[in-house]
């Protein structure tokens, strides 16, 4: 099956900083990467993800980075603003008995401080 | 509906009783999937339908947990005999088509509200 990692936990900046998380998958044929954002009482909300087939993706101020070679993915957040903070999840696709389905990391609290 | 609905959105049992969480996709997405989601975790994958069957069902905890699909579409997940380490929301995604398709708009997975189950 497929095992994911997240780092950091926890994670504070400032207005205008930037934020970057981190993510670590095991199953080399993992194939989609998609990132969400879980808003406090909320449903998890997809908002990049990313195929193998690219390195880099992309949508206005959040960027997705993969590097397949070291099995890890990157997401970056540029000019945070307040209403970035939220807990953001990585996910990739894993595979336990032959049907592939989402694995999910355990979640990026990231606050931004006005 | 629009999205992903799932009902009861609480659920308050005590130990040992039988609970079933309905899930209602959104209209014409083959694909279903179950999760639990602890305080403080990331979703943790329990079943996965695509149409009717379970395609994985590997992440059930124990044989008190079952889900169904019958008409392939609302799906119901069923705890038997729970317990206090139940306690969780439990999501429901779905989304149009197999999360692994090289289609973008087939895998996008659409979650639910969830249900915030308290075992007691």
């Amino acid at each position: 099956g497929e095992n994911v990692e997240q780092h950091p936990s926890t994670l504070s900046v400032q207005e205008g900083d930037s934020a970057v998380i981190k993510c670590t998958y095991s199953d080399s044929a993992s194939n989609y990467f998609p990132w969400y954002k879980q808003e406090l009482g909320k449903r998890p909300q997809l908002i990049i993800d990313i195929r193998s087939n690219v390195g880099e993706k992309k949508d206005q101020r959040i960027a997705v980075t993969l590097n397949k070679t070291a099995k890890h993915f990157s997401l970056h957040i540029t000019e945070t603003q307040p209403e970035d903070s939220a807990v953001y999840f990585c996910a990739a696709i894993g595979s336990t008995t032959g049907a592939n389905n989402l694995f999910f990391g355990t979640g990026t609290r990231l606050t931004v401080i006005p | 509906g629009a999205g992903v609905s799932q009902t009861p959105s609480n659920k308050v049992t005590e130990k040992g009783k039988y609970v079933e969480l309905r899930c209602d996709p959104i209209s014409g997405h083959t694909a279903l999937y179950w999760y639990r989601q602890s305080l403080g975790q990331g979703p943790e994958f329990l079943i996965y339908f695509q149409g009717t069957g379970a395609a994985d069902d590997s992440g059930l905890p124990n044989d008190r947990f079952f889900a169904v699909r019958p008409e392939g579409s609302v799906s119901t997940l069923k705890i038997q005999r729970t317990e206090r380490g139940d306690s969780a929301v439990y999501l429901c995604a779905s989304s149009l088509g197999p999360i692994d398709s090289l289609d973008r708009a087939n895998t996008e997975a659409f979650f639910g509200q969830g249900t915030r189950l308290t075992v007691v």
